[in-house]
C-alpha cells in the first residue's frame, strides 16, 4: 500500500504570494489532518478533514485555509505569506481520524521557505 | 490545558543504555498517548502509544510508563542503538480532536 504523498516537496516563495500545497492519503483513509513543524513551536495542528469536511480547527489565522476532496486528497493553502510561515507541512491521513484505536500516518512534508 | 510538556529537550545515551523521556499533561479527558519517531527529512511515524487504562505497554526495545495520577507518561528505549538516534514526540488527544504534540526530543546514541 503507497503511503500518504505530499507533493511539492519544497517551495519557496516571497512575501506577499500565496501558496498550494497537496496531499494524497493511504487509499481508504477518510481524515485528512495538517501540521505545521518549526524548531521553535514544534508540531502544531492546523486542520483536520473527514469525508469533505472540516472537523477541526487549530489557532492559526484566516490566511491559513484548506479542503478536501470527493477522493479524500486535501489541499492546503497559504495566502499573504509571511516570514514566519517558513516551515515544514506535514499532513496526516488516517481511517477515522486521531482516536485511541485509529493510527494517523505522516507524509514527509513540503518543506516551505518564505523569503 | 492543552499542553503536553516534554522533557529533556536533548539526550546523549551511549550505546547499550537506557533512554528515558518523559512528558506531562493537564487534560485529564485526553484518552490516547502515542509516541512518534522522526528521523531528518522524514515524517513522523508512530513508535508506540498508549491508553489510560493501562499503566505500562512494552513493544520490543520500547516501553511507555503512564502514571493517570501524576498526569505523566514516559518512554524509555532500552538497549539503545546508533539507529535510535531521532528526534522524538509524545502527544495526546481525546476522541477524535487532534493531536497535541509535545515540543520533542533530540536523541543521539553514541556507539
Amino acid at each position: 500500500k503507497a503511503g500518504v504523498t505530499q507533493t511539492p516537496r519544497y517551495l519557496i516563495k516571497t512575501r506577499g504570494q500565496q501558496v498550494t500545497l497537496s496531499c494524497s492519503p493511504i487509499s481508504g483513509h477518510r481524515s485528512v489532518s495538517w501540521y505545521q513543524q518549526t524548531p521553535g513551536q514544534g508540531l502544531q495542528f492546523l486542520f483536520e478533514y473527514f469525508s469533505e469536511t472540516q472537523r477541526n480547527k487549530g489557532n492559526f489565522p484566516g490566511r491559513f485555509s484548506g479542503r478536501q476532496f470527493s477522493n479524500s486528497r486535501s489541499e492546503m493553502n497559504v495566502s499573504t505569506l509571511e516570514l514566519g510561515d517558513s516551515a515544514l507541512y506535514l499532513c496526516a491521513s488516517s481511517l477515522l481520524g486521531p482516536t485511541s484505536t485509529d493510527t494517523q500516518y505522516f507524509g514527509p512534508g513540503t518543506r516551505l521557505t518564505v523569503l | 490545558q492543552q499542553q503536553v510538556k516534554q522533557s529533556p529537550q536533548s539526550l546523549i545515551v551511549q550505546k547499550g543504555g537506557i533512554s528515558i523521556i518523559n512528558c506531562a499533561y493537564e487534560n485529564t479527558a485526553f484518552d490516547y498517548f502515542p509516541w512518534y519517531q522522526q528521523f531528518p527529512g522524514k515524517g513522523p511515524a508512530l513508535l508506540i502509544a498508549i491508553r489510560p487504562d493501562v499503566s505500562e505497554k512494552k513493544e520490543g526495545r520500547f516501553t511507555i510508563s503512564f502514571n493517570k495520577s501524576a498526569k505523566q507518561f514516559s518512554l524509555h528505549i532500552m538497549d539503545s542503538q546508533p539507529g535510535d538516534s531521532a528526534t522524538y514526540f509524545c502527544a495526546a488527544s481525546k476522541d477524535t480532536d487532534k493531536l497535541i504534540f509535545g515540543t520533542g526530543t533530540r536523541l543521539q546514541v553514541f556507539p
